[in-house]
C-alpha cells in the first residue's frame, strides 16, 4: 500500500525554526515527486511546491519561494518542509501528497494525514 | 497562473439527491482537470483525473465531464458520506492551481 506518514503536530513562537517531514512507503519513492499543501484555518488548498526525490529537482509557487525551504533524503524515503522564523500567519494544516502519475504537472493521491502548525506568543 | 473558479460556495441537500458541482478556468486547460473530496478533520482525497476518469476504489455514483474552461462533478445519489468539500484542481499549466472549494451540507 502506497502510504505517507507525516510528523507531529508542532506548537512554536513567532521566530522559531520548524522542520516537518513527510515519509513516503509502499513505493519507489526517488521516483514520484512529492507537492506540499497547505490549509490555513477554514480555508482552501494552496499548493506550496514540489520536490523530486531522486535528485532533489525543486519548484516553488511564487506565494511561497523565500519564505519554506523542501528538501527530501532519499536514503529514508524523507521530504521536509522548512521555516527559518515563523510567523502566526503560517499556522496551518500542511499536507504533503505523491504526484498521482509521476509527472512533474500532476494530480495528488495518496496525501499524508497533515501536520497541524501553530504558530502564537 | 490560471484561476479557477468554483460555484456554488455551498450546497444544502439532502441524502438521494442529484447534485452537479461547477468549475470554470479563466483560461482553457484541456481535460487536465481533477476534483478532490475532503471530508472534515480529513486529508483530501483524489476523485476524479483527467475530467472524467475514477479514482482507484471510487464509486461509480462520481462522475466528470467538461474540457477547455468548464468541467463539472456530478454525484448521481447522495450517500450520506458525501456530505464534505469539493475542490477543482488544473495540472493543464504551471503552476497547478486549486478552486476554492464547494461545500456540501445536508
Amino acid at each position: 500500500e502506497v502510504q505517507l506518514v507525516q510528523s507531529g503536530a508542532e506548537v512554536k513562537k513567532p521566530g522559531e525554526s520548524l522542520k516537518i517531514s513527510c515519509q513516503g512507503s509502499g513505493y519507489s519513492f526517488s521516483r514520484y515527486w512529492i507537492v506540499w499543501v497547505r490549509q490555513m484555518p477554514g480555508k482552501g488548498l494552496e499548493w506550496m511546491g514540489i520536490i523530486y526525490p531522486g535528485d532533489s529537482d525543486i519548484r516553488y509557487s511564487p506565494s511561497f519561494q523565500g519564505q519554506v525551504t523542501i528538501s527530501a533524503d532519499k536514503s529514508i524515503n524523507t521530504a521536509y518542509l522548512q521555516w527559518d522564523s515563523l510567523k502566526a500567519s503560517d499556522t496551518a494544516m500542511y499536507y504533503c501528497a505523491r504526484h498521482s502519475f509521476g509527472y512533474s504537472l500532476d494530480y495528488f493521491a495518496p496525501w499524508g494525514q497533515g501536520t497541524q502548525v501553530t504558530v502564537s506568543s | 497562473e490560471i484561476a479557477m473558479t468554483q460555484s456554488p460556495a455551498s450546497l444544502s441537500l439532502s441524502p438521494g439527491d442529484r447534485v452537479t458541482l461547477s468549475c470554470r478556468a479563466s483560461q482553457s486547460v484541456g481535460v487536465y482537470l481533477g476534483w478532490y473530496q475532503q471530508k472534515r478533520g480529513q486529508a483530501p482525497r483524489l476523485l476524479i483525473y483527467d475530467a472524467s476518469n475514477r479514482a482507484t476504489g471510487i464509486p461509480a455514483r462520481f462522475s466528470g465531464s467538461g474540457s477547455g474552461t468548464d468541467f463539472t462533478l456530478t454525484i448521481s445519489s447522495l450517500e450520506p458520506e458525501d456530505f464534505a468539500v469539493y475542490y477543482c484542481q488544473q495540472r493543464g499549466s504551471w503552476p497547478p492551481t486549486f478552486g476554492q472549494g464547494t461545500r456540501l451540507e445536508i
